[in-house]
């Protein structure tokens, strides 16, 4: 069980255009899923937590008109990178969180990822 | 400012040995402890997580944890050239909130 995933796996799109990803989790349900960004040979980023129903909470120094977000059901979040330019090229994965037992413990499990290049 | 604190690596080991990767935490108020593994080119893939002092075992890998000294450690027992890989420790504040990562282990396990 626990699985994430993100749709497109790639994408290369011209610089200007906006892309949308989709991330589902497929055999639970996620109150709670968010967004990284990794370049290469670097740390994962959290951009935001997305919350079902409600308006995505965006990390510092990330543009929330530029990256929007939205959990429209408990399966379900997208991101869609608006205007998209050349240094916006990254692996952007997105990961959902799924209770754990009785106890109120949560774990979190990562989509596939996607590769967006942008020409 | 919370924080996560790995050794960068890489870390060398033959095949067959134990490998011991280790992680410091510097707030306290931490709940939830994890480690992912990451391939290259690959998103995090969740192999452990702790929430109690104390070890957890699964399969080959032992998860650590220590609230009072503020570490967490993973050992992977009988180690394999396929756990070549990264491996990220990651802290959670409250319970289904954001990761805290630390900037990951490389681990390269020699035939």
């Amino acid at each position: 069980g626990a699985v994430v995933s993100q749709h497109p796996s790639w994408v290369i799109c011209k610089s200007g255009t906006s892309v949308k990803i989709e991330c589902r989790s497929l055999d639970f349900q996620a109150t709670t899923m968010f967004w990284y960004r990794q370049f290469p040979k670097q740390s994962l980023m959290l951009m935001a937590t997305s919350n079902e129903g409600s308006k995505a909470t965006y990390e510092q120094g990330v543009e929330k008109d530029k990256f929007l977000i939205n959990h429209a059901s408990l399966t379900l979040s997208t991101l869609t990178v608006t205007s998209a330019h050349p240094e916006d090229s990254s692996f952007y994965i997105c990961s959902a969180s799924r209770g754990v037992g009785t106890g109120g413990s949560y774990e979190q499990y990562f989509g596939p990822g996607t590769r967006l290049t942008v020409t | 400012q919370k924080e996560v604190e790995q050794n960068s690596g890489p870390l060398s080991v033959p095949e067959g040995a134990i490998a011991s990767l280790n992680c410091t935490y510097s707030d306290r108020g931490s709940q939830s402890f994890f480690w992912y593994r990451q391939y290259s080119g690959k998103s995090p893939e969740l192999i452990m997580s702790i929430y109690s002092n104390g070890d957890k075992e699964d399969g080959r890998f032992t998860a650590q944890l220590n609230k009072a000294s503020q570490y967490v450690s993973l050992l992977i027992r009988d180690s394999q050239p396929s756990d070549s890989a990264t491996y990220l420790c990651a802290v959670s504040y409250n319970q289904g909130g954001k990761l805290i990562f630390g900037q990951g282990t490389e681990l390269s396990v020699k035939p």
